[in-house]
């Protein structure tokens, strides 16, 4: 099984600021098959990135991803209060696919 | 607009049984995977199984392998989760979840909003 292991555990900044967060395989993934998730509180999770970079639709282009192999690296750029969540990292390229542990951003 | 409605969690006994559904409208339901995914309380993302859209291909997780059984019905545009002897620690909220391609990537870009199962005596 892969292990994602996730970057910090939680992330205090504030609005206007830059996350950066980090996902590290404990093998190579590829660039394939990389997705990150953000989840507000009481919410379902939503798919910001798939493919390691790609937006998935109605992502605003202040979300970047990166990152290939081991690892990978979630960017947002000018935290709006939105931002303020908890970010999934996981990997699809072998079964079981498995996500990070999380990494909350918090102000 | 493309939706996804779990229902069927619940109370169940320690090796009792549950049958999780999804309803998914808003877009072609077999042109997509499907998969489970489960969050227990506080806790983070478990992927927990994947069906692919025609094909009939499915995947488990270690976890629940042998036990949970994933299945759909394409014309009613449904899937489900068949549950049997059920542990303590499979309680979870379950989500439904779509993929972004017909076979299963494990790449979900649309979820539902959950189904409480407990699993208690």
């Amino acid at each position: 099984e892969i292990v994602l292991t996730q970057s910090p555990g939680t992330l205090s900044l504030s609005p206007g600021e830059r996350a950066t967060l980090s996902c590290r395989a404990s093998q190579s993934v590829g660039s394939s098959y990389l997705a990150w998730y953000q989840q507000r509180p009481g919410q379902a999770p939503r798919l910001l990135i798939f493919g390691a970079s790609n937006r998935a639709s109605g992502i605003p282009d202040r979300f970047t991803g990166s990152g290939s192999g081991t690892d990978f690296t979630l960017t947002i750029n000018r935290l709006e209060p939105e931002d303020f969540a908890v970010y999934y990292c996981q990997q699809c390229a072998r079964s079981p696919w498995t996500f990070g542990q999380g990494t909350r951003v918090e102000i | 607009e493309v939706q996804m409605s779990e229902s069927g969690g619940g109370l169940a006994q320690p090796g009792g049984s549950l049958r999780l559904s999804c309803a998914g409208s808003g877009f072609t339901f077999d042109n997509y995977a499907m998969s489970w995914v489960r969050q227990a309380p506080g806790k983070g993302l478990e992927w927990v199984s994947s069906m692919s859209g025609t094909s009939g291909d499915t995947f488990y997780a270690d976890s629940v392998k042998g036990r949970f059984i994933i299945s759909r019905d394409n014309s009613k545009n449904t899937l489900f989760l068949e549950m049997n002897n059920l542990r303590v620690e499979d309680t979870a909220v379950y989500y439904c979840a779509k993929d972004l391609l017909r076979r299963a990537t494990g790449m979900s870009d649309y979820w539902g909003q959950g189904t409480l199962v407990t699993v208690s005596s």
